[in-house]
């Protein structure tokens, strides 16, 4: 059964610093990898898509990287911003169904 | 293109009645997926509908249904609701590969008491 870990569970950090979200997971046979971002209360927007033979994928401020062989992905937010205050959440999809992490609840201070 | 749309947003809904979801995908994608979401679980997948066929299912009672139309709309339905069904339902829907990026609705918000 496919687990995912998102590391840690909660960063608070002030604007204009750089910062990295960890996501793990435990079976490599994965078709892609989904990074999310949720607000209070709302659904799910895509911010990223890494597929399993890709090694990493950049929207503006965002960088995501996958590392499939060691099971890894990490979401890189350049510049950070108190609008990127929310919920992000890793997704691999390894089947018919999104296995989600728990997310990272991010807090940017200004 | 508009979104994922869902409907309703917001219900409240008393134990043992019914209750009945609706989505709404991207034009032209035909895959649906219901996902429920809490605090405790997290995002847990429920099904997923592709050209008005159930294409996968997820592990949770037979009181959890859904179907899909032949526009690609979906409807899922809870039946003899429990307090424990209390969540964020979300669908998410995609072109249909499995290796297609998902894109999800605002969710409806099912409160039973």
């Amino acid at each position: 059964k496919q687990e995912v870990t998102q590391i840690p569970a909660a960063l608070s950090v002030p604007e204009g610093e750089n910062l990295v979200l960890n996501c793990s997971f435990t079976d490599s046979a994965i078709y892609n990898l989904q990074w999310f971002r949720q607000d209070p209360g709302k659904g799910l927007t895509s911010l990223l898509l890494i597929q399993s033979s890709q090694r990493e994928q950049t929207s503006g401020r965002l960088n995501a990287s996958l590392d499939k062989s060691s099971g890894r992905s990490t979401l890189y937010i350049a510049a950070s911003q108190p609008g990127d205050s929310a919920t992000y959440l890793c997704a691999v999809k390894a089947g018919y169904a999104l296995n989600f992490g728990k997310g990272t609840s991010l807090l940017v201070t200004p | 293109k508009a979104g994922v749309t869902q409907t309703p947003r917001y219900l409240i809904k008393t134990r043992g009645q019914q209750v009945t979801l609706s989505c709404s995908p991207i034009s032209g994608h035909r895959s649906v997926s219901w996902y429920q979401q809490t605090p405790g679980q997290g995002l847990q997948f429920l099904f997923e509908y592709f050209s008005e066929t159930q294409r996968n299912k997820g592990n949770f009672p037979g009181r959890f249904s859904g179907r899909q139309f032949s526009n690609s709309r979906s409807e899922m339905n809870v039946s003899t609701l429990e307090l424990g069904d209390s969540a964020l339902y979300l669908c998410a829907s995609s072109p249909g590969r499995y290796d297609d990026e998902q894109y999800f609705g605002p969710g409806t918000r099912l409160t039973v008491t």
